[in-house]
């Protein structure tokens, strides 16, 4: 079956700490991927895509991910957390937009 | 508005009573989708409009849901009979067409609650 799975459900890390964020994917071939973003009280924000090409995906903010097919996996990256990133992260897939799939969200605290 | 707007923000109404939520669009997107995202849970996907075709409603968790949109632009979703478990921020999105890779745009969503 089609799902994303984010195993983290709340990471906490310190202020300027790198960032790691885990996604699977189970499809049967590469789904378009995606990362978004919500802030308390906010709409959900696109960080960055990938759907083909370049393995590594450069997003706004300061955020990559890198897609590994070998480990279905997308993970997302910041080598420097601030402050402001505090939020819900949703990894999501899809391989046509009327059937997208999210994962359960990792909510990222970050310490002073 | 630059932005996918939806009304009300919140709503809270009693048990067994009908609902309904709605959706604005970014002017020009074709696209428009409904999610649920209940406590600690991902993003439900409910139903999904594209131009003028039929909407796929695969995600529809019962008949009490159901959901419309006049002209290719703005949409409802009702609830009816609502139930405790239906709970929820429903969040709308739009995008510019039917292509894979485009943004999905999120709206603020409205918080659902069920006493």
């Amino acid at each position: 079956a089609q799902s994303v799975t984010q195993p983290d459900i709340h990471i906490t890390v310190s202020e300027g700490a790198s960032l790691e964020l885990r996604c699977n994917y189970s499809y049967g071939a590469t789904p378009y991927l995606f990362w978004y973003v919500q802030s308390p009280g906010q709409g959900l924000q696109l960080l960055l895509k990938y759907f083909s090409g370049d393995t590594l995906v450069q997003g706004i903010k300061g955020f990559e991910a890198e897609f590994k097919r070998s480990q279905s996996s997308f993970n997302l990256r910041k080598p420097s957390v601030h402050w402001s990133d505090a939020a819900e992260y949703f990894c999501a897939g899809t391989y046509n937009n009327n059937d997208m799939r999210f994962g359960a969200g990792t909510r990222l605290t970050v310490k002073p | 508005g630059a932005g996918v707007s939806q009304s009300p923000s919140n709503k809270v109404t009693e048990k067994g009573k009908d609902v309904e939520l709605r959706c604005d669009p970014i002017s020009g997107h074709t696209a428009l989708y409904w999610y649920r995202q209940s406590l600690g849970q991902g993003l439900e996907f409910l139903i999904y409009f594209q131009g003028n075709s039929a909407p796929d409603k695969s995600g529809l968790p019962s008949d009490r849901f159901s959901a419309e949109r006049t002209g290719g632009s703005v949409s409802t979703l009702t609830i009816q009979r609502t139930q405790q478990e239906d709970s929820a921020v429903y969040l709308c999105a739009s995008h510019k067409s039917r292509d894979s890779y485009n943004e999905q745009f999120f709206g603020p969503g409205t918080r659902l609650t069920v006493l």
